[in-house]
């Protein structure tokens, strides 16, 4: 079934440990995101990628990398845990930019 | 700034009411809008859009959304609710650029 495939789907992690949530699609999407739900807050893009070899930052991309080497993979890299950063992390995608997009299930990301 | 307003942060509706999700948007030009559906545990699914023409847009699931320019609006409404349509709902919009604001969310209870 094509869609956006996340991992892991939870995650306990200590502070300043260093975590790599995964994405991948197979839906040949150019466009890629990456953003995190708190409550009251709804979702806040972390960062962007609008083709391959390309990436952006979005609202809130302070602590957080990411690379875009291809089409299908799009990882999120917490280089330093810290208890802010405890969250849920969606991944999306979309055809092209300005397009409706679509969403993988998500990572529950507990920071202690 | 541009922004996506959702007044009501709660609702609750009868079974088999009318339901009606208000969304607000700040922005000088006519963004493309959107509201998407977010079921506990899962992520978000788009349940209409619109990018121009029409001003009633149908969606999935029995939804239907107005967009009013004067009243800078795009609210959700479904004639008749049921008991599966309770979720968390959220407006979003494109205005520049490829960066999709989302509102706060309103979660929809539905009493039976």
């Amino acid at each position: 079934i094509a869609g956006i495939t996340q991992a892991p789907t939870s995650q306990i992690l200590a502070a300043g440990r260093r975590m790599t949530l995964r994405c991948t699609q197979d839906m040949r999407h150019n466009a890629m995101y990456w953003y995190r739900q708190d409550l009251g807050l709804g979702l806040r893009l972390i960062h962007y990628s609008n083709t391959a070899g390309t990436t952006g930052k979005g609202e809130v991309p302070d602590g957080y990398s990411v690379s875009r080497a291809n089409t299908d993979d799009f990882p999120l890299t917490l280089a330093s845990a810290v208890p802010s950063q405890t969250s849920v992390y969606f991944c999306a995608s979309s055809p092209k930019v300005n397009q409706p997009q679509h969403f993988g299930d998500g990572t529950r990301l507990s920071i202690l | 700034a541009q922004s996506v307003t959702q007044p009501d942060i709660h609702i609750t509706v009868s079974e088999g009411a009318s339901l009606e999700l208000r969304c607000n948007y700040s922005y000088g030009a006519t963004p493309y809008l959107f509201w998407y559906v977010q079921s506990p545990g899962q992520g978000l699914q788009l349940l209409l859009k619109y990018f121009s023409g029409d001003t009633l847009v149908q969606g999935i699931k029995g939804f239907e959304a107005e967009f009013k320019r004067s009243q800078s609006s795009f609210n959700l409404r479904k004639p008749s609710v049921h008991w599966s349509d309770a979720a968390e709902y959220f407006c979003a919009a494109y205005a520049y650029g490829n960066k999709l604001v989302f509102g706060a969310g309103t979660i929809l209870r539905v009493k039976s």
